[in-house]
């Protein structure tokens, strides 16, 4: 039940702004977004926790709906920095009736040019 | 600085053999996970451990199998490596059972020949 994210890829020029969405059929625990630029390990931006949550990093911010069953992810005035492959990670609580887990979408590529 | 290392940044190994993945990390973390990644398919999640000597069967587990003897090391076993198994690999740790705020190490590209 691997969440759906859309778009698979995106470029943009420096100054513009995207969005990133993660769906999932069921209801989420939690939502949590990483970002990987190229050739590094994955590195956590922040998790929602609550229907209706809204949280910011920098220019960076992320959205969970009331049903918890989408997050968007929010770029705005993007930099060359932002460039690199956005997953989100919703968990899965008590996932086979033990402790929970993280299933990842498959990732939304960014690419700002300048 | 928080760390989680793998043992080795790529690795080439012959179909058949059995190959060993190390992960260390110095958080004195509960939780540790393998994920494989592979281009266009994400982050999937091999196995994870919440404990020493526990480990649960992630959403791929079959053709490895993994080892905590100790709680900031996890291992990642292939027993007889195969071509389809060639794949960028990532361990992570987490304060959280729910793997919260994962870190991860940098990984280790496998590639099996």
């Amino acid at each position: 039940q691997q969440p759906v994210q859309s778009p698979q890829a995106v470029i943009l020029r420096e100054g513009e702004d995207a969005v990133i969405n993660c769906s999932s059929s069921k209801a989420l625990y939690s939502v949590h977004w990483y970002r990987q630029k190229h050739g590094e390990a994955p590195v956590f931006l922040m998790i929602l926790l609550k229907g209706g949550e809204q949280k910011g990093h920098e220019k960076i911010s992320a959205s969970f709906n009331e049903k918890k069953q989408q997050s968007s992810l929010y770029l705005t005035a993007s930099q060359l920095s932002y460039s690199g492959t956005y997953f989100c990670g919703p968990s899965r609580f008590n996932y086979g009736g033990s402790q929970g887990n993280l299933i990842f979408g498959k990732g939304t590529k960014l690419s700002v040019k300048p | 600085d928080v760390k989680v290392t793998q043992s080795s940044r790529y690795l080439v190994k012959r179909t058949g053999e059995k190959v060993f993945l190390e992960c260390v990390q110095d958080m004195d973390h509960e939780n540790m996970f393998w994920y494989r990644q592979d281009p266009g398919l994400g982050l999937r999640l091999i196995y994870f451990s919440y404990d020493v000597k526990m480990k649960e069967k992630g959403d791929i587990p079959e053709g490895y199998s993994v080892s905590r003897e100790k709680k900031e090391r996890f291992s990642l076993i292939l027993e007889s490596a195969s071509t389809n198994q060639t794949s960028m690999y990532l361990c992570a740790s987490s304060a959280s059972p729910q793997g919260e705020k994962l870190f991860f190490g940098s990984g280790t590209q496998l590639s099996v020949l």
